[in-house]
């Protein structure tokens, strides 16, 4: 069965600081991939998808994505924490041969020092 | 504006009360779906519809039901509601070709059953 692991449950970062949030697939064809964000009390937003087409994905609020097909991975960064990235994120796959299903990890709270 | 919307945003009710949460989404998508969000899971699917009349279980999808009879709306019903389905739960909606595409998320409805 596809899963999503996000390594980590909890990352906290200092204002200013590399942000990398860590998510690995299963799946022998490369599913669609995606990063979700959910702010305190709030629907997810999404902040970016790789839908086969580049492997350096770019989304909102400055963060990026890489696609590697040989790590099965799809990690999600930002060169420069804000204050405002403090978060639940979530890294989710669409997979090749399932039709509408959607499968999501377990998400990762981002903390923001000063 | 392009939105999801869910009645109620919070419900307390107690064991075996029929209860139905509703969804709308007003971008004439084909693709609607339905999750619960509990602490440390992550996102859990329970139903999806990929059009009018055509829905399929998720992860997740005992003591739920489901019905599309209508593009815009998929309601969620609880026939006998159990403490165990006490969660946050989540519709989602997504134009499709076939793959789920991005997912626009209703505000979510705090669930607590007594």
């Amino acid at each position: 069965a596809q899963s999503v692991t996000q390594l980590g449950s909890h990352v906290s970062v200092s204002e200013g600081a590399l942000v990398l949030l860590r998510c690995n697939y299963s799946s022998s064809v490369p599913p669609y991939l995606f990063w979700y964000v959910q702010y305190p009390n709030q629907g997810l937003q999404l902040l970016l998808k790789y839908t086969s087409a580049a492997t350096l994905v770019k989304g909102i609020n400055g963060f990026e994505a890489e696609f590697k097909k040989s790590e099965t991975s799809f990690h999600l960064t930002k060169p420069s924490a804000h204050m405002s990235d403090a978060a639940e994120y979530f890294c989710a796959v669409s997979p090749y041969n399932q039709g509408g299903k959607l499968i999501f990890g377990q998400g990762t709270e981002l903390s923001v020092k000063p | 504006e392009a939105q999801v919307t869910q009645n109620p945003r919070y419900l307390i009710t107690v064991t075996g009360k029929k209860l139905t949460v509703t969804c709308s989404q007003n971008m004439n998508h084909e693709y609607m779906s339905w999750y619960r969000q509990d602490p440390g899971l992550g996102l859990r699917q329970i139903y999806y519809s990929m059009n009018v009349e055509v829905t399929d279980k998720g992860d997740v999808p005992e003591g739920y039901k489901v019905s599309r009879k209508e593009k815009r709306n998929f309601p969620l019903i609880l026939e006998s509601p159990s403490p165990n389905q006490t969660s946050l739960y989540f519709c989602a909606s997504s134009s499709t070709s076939g793959r789920v595409e991005t997912q626009y998320f209703g505000p979510g409805t705090r669930l607590l059953v007594l």
